[in-house]
């Protein structure tokens, strides 16, 4: 089975505080992604990775950075967390097949409160 | 982007089946219709995906209309495990692949 782990499941941090938020998956899967999650707004894509040292800004970068030095991880950075920020942060990975990305596999989510 | 619309709700008895419907009228020809669906407090987990023919696999079946224009998971018995939001996505060919989920249905199951 694909396992994602992601380093924390629930997460407080102060206002200004640089935040890491470390993705691995165990597939050798060169696509990973970084989603959030609020009410009503639903899942909403912030960066992904289609491979090593690689990056695209997703929908709603800003605020955001990410590194991937190794292809089996992939962390979300909050250079300076704002109130704004909080909110659950779900990691996925998935395999390239065709030149088209195959179906995702989810994390079980980080909450990140920021006070 | 391609966009999905979903009713916000639906409710089902255990043990019946269960149609939850999505329509996508925007849907290009190289779209592919994915579900997903989140359970409680984990991340959501693919379900099934099609793209013009009816798909079935061991969580679910896929109803495709013949436009594409809609599409219909079926969940042949609810069991009390399958209350979740269930998610219709398309997958967008020319943007890599790139998943855009929509709000999705939240589906009760009352035993």
């Amino acid at each position: 089975d694909v396992k994602v782990t992601q380093s924390s499941r629930y997460l407080v941090k102060r206002t200004g505080e640089k935040v890491f938020l470390e993705c691995v998956q165990d597939m050798d899967h060169e696509n990973m992604f970084w989603y959030r999650q609020d009410p009503g707004l639903g899942l909403r894509l912030i960066y992904f990775s289609y491979d090593v040292k690689m990056k695209e800004k997703g929908d709603i970068p800003e605020g955001y950075s990410v590194s991937r030095e190794k292809k089996e991880r992939f962390s979300l950075i909050l250079e300076s967390a704002s109130t704004n920020q909080t909110s659950m942060y779900l990691c996925a990975s998935s395999s390239l097949q065709g030149g088209v990305q195959e179906t995702q596999y989810f994390g079980p989510g980080t909450r990140l409160l920021v006070l | 982007d391609a966009k999905t619309t979903q009713p916000n709700s639906m409710e089902s008895n255990e043990e019946e089946p269960v149609h939850l419907p999505c329509n996508h009228s925007t849907i290009s020809g190289t779209d592919y219709i994915h579900w997903y669906r989140q359970l409680p407090s984990q991340g959501p987990e693919y379900v099934i995906h099609g793209l013009t023919s009816n798909v079935n696999n061991r969580m679910a079946s896929l109803a495709i209309a013949e436009d594409r224009k809609s599409s219909t998971l079926i969940l042949h018995r609810a069991t009390l495990r399958d209350a979740a939001v269930y998610y219709c996505i398309l997958r967008v060919y020319n943007q890599g692949g790139k998943l855009i989920f929509g709000q999705g249905t939240e589906l009760s199951v009352k035993p």
